[in-house]
C-alpha cells in the first residue's frame, strides 16, 4: 500500500512555543490530506481537511489560528500548533488519499505524540 | 453527535475462535465503509473495506458484512490470532473522491491463548 510518513513521531515542548508536524506521501500524490487528533481511549477526531494549493477546511470547534495547516505541495502537508498549552497534548495523525482515487482507503501516518509541559 | 458507533469498547476472544466486531451508523449518506486496526502510538492500518452496493467482502481471515437497512456493519476475524490484539475502528465515508472519514469510537480486541 501507499506510504505516508509523519514526522516527528513524538515531541515535547514548553508552553507558549509552537510545534510543526509534517506529513508526507512518499510514493503517491495526495491532493487531499486530513489531520486527526486522538485523546487517550477515544476515537480519532477530524480536525481539518488540507487541500493542496488552497486553504484548509476546519471542523467545527477547531481553532484555525491555533492549528495552522499548510499544504504546499502534492506530497507535503504541515500542521503547526501555535502557542501550545498542556491541553494541546494529544496524539496527532495525518492521512492522505491518492489523487483521483475513488472509494479507496486513506493511508495514515505513524502519528505524532505531542506533550506540552 | 456520534454518527458512527461501536458500542462494545472491548472484546476478548480465545485464539482460534471467531472475533466479531460491530459498528452502527446513522448517516444514510455514507456509502463506503472501512475497518482499521490500530496499535498504541501508531497510525491506523487499513484492513478491509466495503462499498454500499455490496453486502459482503472477504479478504483472507477478514470478512466485512454490511446491512444497509439496519445501518450496521460487522467485521469477522476467523481464526483469531494473538497478533490480532489491537483497537479496531470502523470508519465511514460519504460519496466523493476525497470525502473525510468519520470514525467510530473503537473496540479493543484481546485474543487470548
Amino acid at each position: 500500500g501507499a506510504v505516508v510518513s509523519q514526522h516527528p513521531s513524538w515531541v515535547i515542548c514548553k508552553s507558549g512555543t509552537s510545534v510543526k508536524i509534517e506529513c508526507r506521501s512518499l510514493d503517491f500524490q495526495a491532493t487531499t490530506m486530513f489531520w486527526y487528533r486522538q485523546f487517550p481511549k477515544q476515537s480519532l477526531m477530524l480536525m481539518a481537511t488540507s487541500n493542496e494549493g488552497s486553504k484548509a477546511t476546519y471542523e467545527q470547534g477547531v481553532e484555525k489560528d491555533k492549528f495552522l495547516i499548510n499544504h504546499a505541495s502534492l506530497t507535503l502537508s504541515t500542521l503547526t500548533v501555535t502557542s501550545a498549552h498542556p491541553e494541546d497534548s494529544s496524539f496527532y495523525i495525518c492521512s492522505a488519499q491518492t489523487r483521483g482515487s475513488l472509494n479507496t482507503e486513506a493511508f495514515f501516518g505513524q502519528g505524532t505524540r505531542l506533550t506540552v509541559v | 453527535d456520534q454518527q458512527v458507533k461501536q458500542n462494545s469498547p472491548s472484546l476478548s476472544v480465545q485464539e482460534g475462535r471467531i472475533s466479531i466486531l460491530n459498528c452502527d451508523y446513522t448517516n444514510s449518506m455514507f456509502d463506503y465503509f472501512l475497518w482499521y486496526k490500530k496499535y498504541p502510538a501508531e497510525g491506523p492500518t487499513f484492513l478491509i473495506s466495503i462499498s454500499s452496493i455490496k453486502d459482503k467482502n472477504e479478504d483472507g481471515r477478514f470478512t466485512v458484512f454490511l446491512n444497509k437497512s439496519a445501518k450496521h456493519l460487522s467485521l469477522h476475524i476467523v481464526p483469531s490470532q494473538p497478533g490480532d490484539s489491537a483497537v479496531y475502528f470502523c470508519a465511514a465515508r460519504g460519496a466523493g473522491t476525497a470525502s473525510k472519514l468519520t470514525f467510530g469510537t473503537g473496540t479493543r480486541l484481546q485474543v487470548t491463548l
